[in-house]
């Protein structure tokens, strides 16, 4: 079937610095890709997607790249806070309404020392 | 409300009991879904239910589970006798679109003693 692979798992960055998470996807049809951010004890949200006709988009300090040839999209954050440690999840949209369209990857642990 | 409900927030049951956990989605929102968190785990697709259509459901890990729908709005995700393997968080969301901006509930913790 089909599924999302995200890499890292764990990542600690010292506050400041940037922190980038990578995704690869294996439906090639899939065309829409969010991130979805869950601090320690609290729900998942939405905090950034994008659509395969860009390659980019941006939101302050954090931005998502998209490599349709290569089906791989990664999270950029530029100038780390202790806020930004969380779990993030990437997904991406799948044909065949199985799961609802939507695939999560296994996400990544964010850590920001300061 | 202005978001996704999810009732109860904590549930502790012991094993072999039966429990029942709700979802109230964003009012419009016709797709409907369920996940489980282990704890430090990702997200464990359970169950999606879109509008009126045969709900998919392929992620529930045994006939132990069960989920409905009713009037297109409120879920409910039923668990019959209960194990210890099945104390997790239990996650639900909703979205106008299919696949697309989700929005989660606070999640039900969900302890088999």
């Amino acid at each position: 079937g089909e599924n999302v692979e995200q890499h890292p798992s764990t990542l600690s960055v010292q506050e400041g610095d940037s922190a980038v998470i990578k995704c690869t996807y294996s439906d090639s049809a899939s065309n829409y890709f969010p991130w979805y951010k869950q601090e320690l004890g609290k729900r998942p949200q939405l905090i950034i997607d994008i659509r395969s006709n860009v390659g980019e988009k941006k939101d302050q300090r954090i931005a998502v790249t998209l490599n349709k040839t290569a089906k791989h999209f990664s999270l950029h954050i530029t100038e780390t806070q202790p806020e930004d440690s969380a779990v993030y999840f990437c997904a991406a949209s799948i044909r065949g309404g199985s799961q609802g369209n939507l695939i999560f990857g296994k996400g990544t642990k964010l850590s920001v020392k300061p | 409300g202005a978001g996704v409900s999810q009732s109860p927030s904590n549930k502790v049951t012991e094993k072999g009991k039966d429990v029942e956990l709700r979802c109230d989605p964003i009012s419009g929102h016709t797709a409907l879904y369920w996940y489980r968190q282990s704890l430090g785990q990702g997200l464990e697709f359970l169950i999606y239910f879109q509008g009126n259509s045969a709900p998919d459901k392929s992620g529930l890990p045994s006939d132990r589970f069960s989920a409905e729908r009713t009037g297109g709005s409120v879920s409910t995700l039923t668990i019959q006798r209960t194990q210890q393997e099945d104390s997790a968080v239990y996650l639900c969301a909703s979205s106008f679109r299919r696949g697309e901006k989700l929005f989660f509930g606070s999640g039900t913790q969900l302890s088999v003693l």
